[in-house]
């Protein structure tokens, strides 16, 4: 089944201990991408990748790295969350030549 | 720059009655529109979008969306509720390829039997 999946799915952390959360998709896309969404917000560009190797910062990059070493993989690190991270994230996926997004399911993390 | 324009956060309606989601973008160049619903604790669903084919877009559940230029616009719109519409709507904006898709805030459908 062509899908993105993220892990974890909910996560409850402290300030300043790092964590990761995991993408992947199985559709051989070349981009990648992560949002946040919070309420009245919609959802915001934090990082995308066009391919392996190729990064950038989105609309909302600061406190978030990224890297992109295998094109199914997209991983998002928070190096030191702060509360101000809490909120819901997804990874998307779509390849070169189309307009679409493919999203996954969504990472709750709760900064305390 | 793009941006979308989703007018009302919360939209409720009775069951069977009309749905209508208002979305208003702006764009420097020809724009593609994207639907998405989000069930709660789910992720985002495409409803259906518009890239440059027919104007009137057709998409799941019944569900339907007007590009009009001259408005700007790409409302969304249901002719009758159902119950398993409840959840949140995204439009959504983009202008590439392979590109960012910029959403607007989002409105959450009630629907009340």
């Amino acid at each position: 089944e062509a899908q993105v999946t993220q892990n974890p799915r909910y996560l409850i952390t402290v300030t300043g201990k790092k964590l990761t959360v995991t993408c992947s998709q199985n559709m051989n896309h070349e981009y990648m991408s992560w949002y946040r969404q919070d309420p009245g917000l919609g959802l915001r560009q934090i990082y995308y990748s066009m391919n392996v190797e190729v990064t950038d910062k989105g609309d909302v990059p600061e406190g978030y790295k990224v890297s992109r070493k295998e094109k199914r993989n997209f991983p998002l690190i928070l190096e030191s969350p702060s509360p101000n991270q809490t909120s819901l994230y997804f990874c998307a996926s779509s390849p070169l030549e189309d307009y679409e997004q493919y999203f996954g399911p969504g990472t709750r993390l709760t900064v305390t | 720059a793009q941006s979308v324009t989703q007018l009302g956060s919360h939209v409720s309606v009775s069951e069977g009655a009309l749905v209508l989601l208002r979305c208003n973008y702006s764009s420097s160049v020809p724009p593609y529109l994207f639907w998405y619903v989000q069930y709660p604790n789910q992720g985002l669903q495409l409803l259906l979008k518009y890239t440059s084919a027919a104007t009137l877009v057709k998409g799941i559940n019944g569900f339907e969306a007007e590009f009009k230029k001259s408005e700007t616009s790409f409302h969304l719109t249901k002719p009758s509720a159902h119950m398993s519409d409840a959840a949140e709507y995204f439009c959504a904006v983009s202008t590439n390829q392979g590109g960012k898709l910029i959403f607007g805030q989002g409105t959450e459908l009630s629907v009340k039997p």
